[in-house]
C-alpha cells in the first residue's frame, strides 16, 4: 500500500533553534518528493521538490534531503523564526500518472519567542 | 504570473442544503485541476481531478460532484450536504507533465 508517514506529529521549539522533520514513504513507482508549508487556514505552498536522482535541495533556511534507498526524507529548518510556525507536509508522486500524489498527515511546528 | 482563486473563503451551511464552491486559475492554459478535502489532523484527500474541459475523474465515491465548464474553472457541488462534508476544501492546479502543484487559499466549510 502506498503510504507517507511523517514524524513527529507536532513539535515545539524556541526561536533561533534548528529542527528536523522526518518523512518515510512506501510508494512505488516513485517519481518525486515534495515538501509543502501550510499556514493555518491557508493552502499549502511548495518548499522543495526532489526527484529520484537528487539527494538534497535547499530553499533559504529550509534544506530537504532524500535517501531513495531507505525511502526517507527529512526537512531541516535552520535558525527558526516565528513565521515558521505552520504544518509541513510531505508529498510523494507516483511515476504512473500526473495526478497520483500521496500526502502525509503533516508535522505541526510551533516556534516560540 | 499564474494565480488561483477560490470562493467563498468560509461557508456555513445546514445539513441537506446544496453546495457550490468555485475555483478559477489565471495565467495558464489547459491546466490539470484538482479538488482536495483536508479534515482536521488528516492528510489531503483527493476528491476529483480534471485534465480538460468536461473531463472529470472521481477518486472517492460520495455525495459530491465536480464540473469543469471552462478551461480554467473548476466547480465542486453537492445537492444535499452531510455533516461529514465539513472540512477544508482546496483547489489545486498543475501543468500536464510537470510535478509541481499549486494550491488555492482554500474554503472552510462547516455543515451544521
Amino acid at each position: 500500500k502506498n503510504q507517507v508517514e511523517q514524524s513527529p506529529q507536532s513539535l515545539i521549539i524556541l526561536e533561533g533553534k534548528n529542527c528536523t522533520l522526518q518523512c518515510n514513504y512506501t510508494v512505488s513507482p516513485f517519481s518525486n518528493l515534495r515538501w509543502y508549508k501550510q499556514d493555518t487556514g491557508r493552502g499549502p505552498v511548495s518548499l522543495t521538490i526532489m526527484t529520484f536522482s537528487e539527494n538534497t535541495k535547499s530553499n533559504g533556511r529550509y534544506t530537504a534531503t532524500l535517501d531513495a534507498d531507505t525511502k526517507q526524507s527529512s526537512l531541516h529548518i535552520t535558525a527558526s523564526q516565528l513565521s515558521d510556525s505552520a504544518s509541513y507536509i510531505c508529498v510523494v508522486s507516483l511515476a504512473s500518472g500526473t495526478y497520483k500524489y500521496i500526502f502525509g498527515t503533516g508535522t505541526r511546528l510551533k516556534v516560540l519567542a | 504570473s499564474q494565480t488561483i482563486h477560490q470562493w467563498p473563503a468560509t461557508l456555513v451551511q445546514p445539513v441537506g442544503s446544496p453546495l457550490s464552491l468555485e475555483c478559477t486559475v489565471e495565467g495558464t492554459s489547459n491546466p490539470n485541476l484538482y479538488w482536495y478535502r483536508q479534515a482536521a489532523g488528516r492528510g489531503l484527500q483527493l476528491l476529483f481531478y480534471s485534465v480538460g474541459i468536461g473531463q472529470i475523474s472521481s477518486e472517492v465515491p460520495q455525495n459530491l460532484s465536480a464540473s469543469r465548464p471552462q478551461d480554467r474553472q473548476f466547480i465542486l457541488s453537492s445537492k444535499k450536504l452531510l455533516l461529514s462534508d465539513s472540512g477544508f476544501y482546496l483547489c489545486a492546479w498543475s501543468v500536464s507533465g510537470r510535478y509541481e502543484q499549486y494550491f488555492g487559499p482554500g474554503t472552510r466549510l462547516t455543515v451544521t
